[in-house]
């Protein structure tokens, strides 16, 4: 199917341990994202690709790691889990363009007890 | 540094006229978005201002004045599917955003 897909839709883990989040878009568009989505903060980036073996941090980058080595998937791992990292995250995708805007995956809502 | 702020909550009446501000202070702008967020759901996109003056899509419109550092969201002939969190972005430089941190809406009957 064209778009973004993210998956898992819904992951539990337990603190400590190590946990990926996919990401998946059809578009071939250059940049990506990862969000993350908590009450009282709003949308904040964690790190986002401008191309394919191209990332960059953002505001919240720390205990997360990223990897682009296809224009398509842009997995997102917290290395060793904490409670903090509760959240729901979203991937984005973009064109060149600024007018483009994103389009959003439908977020993974991990928890991590 | 960057500040966006939005009011936290509004509440309007089904068939009525809501309007939804939006300041902000980054440094860069290469134009401000507005999206969408039903709970539970992605955001979705609005709309995009980048020139000043009002930009019009059916019962939705956005204004922006860079002088001011100033957007609205403009909602005519509110529905109750309207009710949604409303979410401000700038764009500083190239795709690279900050976003508010949302209005909640809540249409009421």
């Amino acid at each position: 199917d064209a778009g973004i897909t993210q998956s898992p839709r819904y992951k539990i883990t337990e603190t400590g341990r190590q946990v990926t989040l996919m990401c998946h878009q059809t578009w071939s568009h250059s940049y990506m994202f990862w969000y993350r989505q908590d009450l009282g903060h709003g949308l904040r980036l964690i790190y986002y690709s401008a191309a394919a073996d191209i990332t960059d941090k953002g505001e919240v980058p720390d205990g997360y790691v990223v990897s682009r080595s296809k224009t398509e998937n842009f997995p997102l791992t917290l290395e060793s889990a904490t409670r903090s990292q509760t959240s729901v995250y979203f991937c984005a995708s973009s064109g060149d363009r600024a007018n483009y805007g994103y389009t959003f995956g439908s977020g993974t809502r991990l928890t991590v007890v | 540094g960057q500040n966006i702020d939005q009011p936290t909550e509004m509440t309007a009446t089904e068939g009525a006229i809501v309007q939804i501000n939006c300041t902000y202070q980054t440094s860069g702008f290469n134009g401000l978005f507005w999206y969408q967020q039903h709970a539970g759901e992605a955001p979705t996109f609005l709309s995009y201002n980048v020139l000043d003056g009002l930009e019009e899509k059916g019962r939705f419109s956005s204004f922006l004045s860079r002088s001011k550092g100033y957007s609205y969201l403009l909602l005519k002939e509110l529905q109750m599917k309207d009710s949604a969190s409303y979410l401000c972005a700038v764009s500083r430089s190239g795709q690279n955003f900050v976003f508010g941190p949302g209005t909640r809406l809540s249409v009421l009957p």
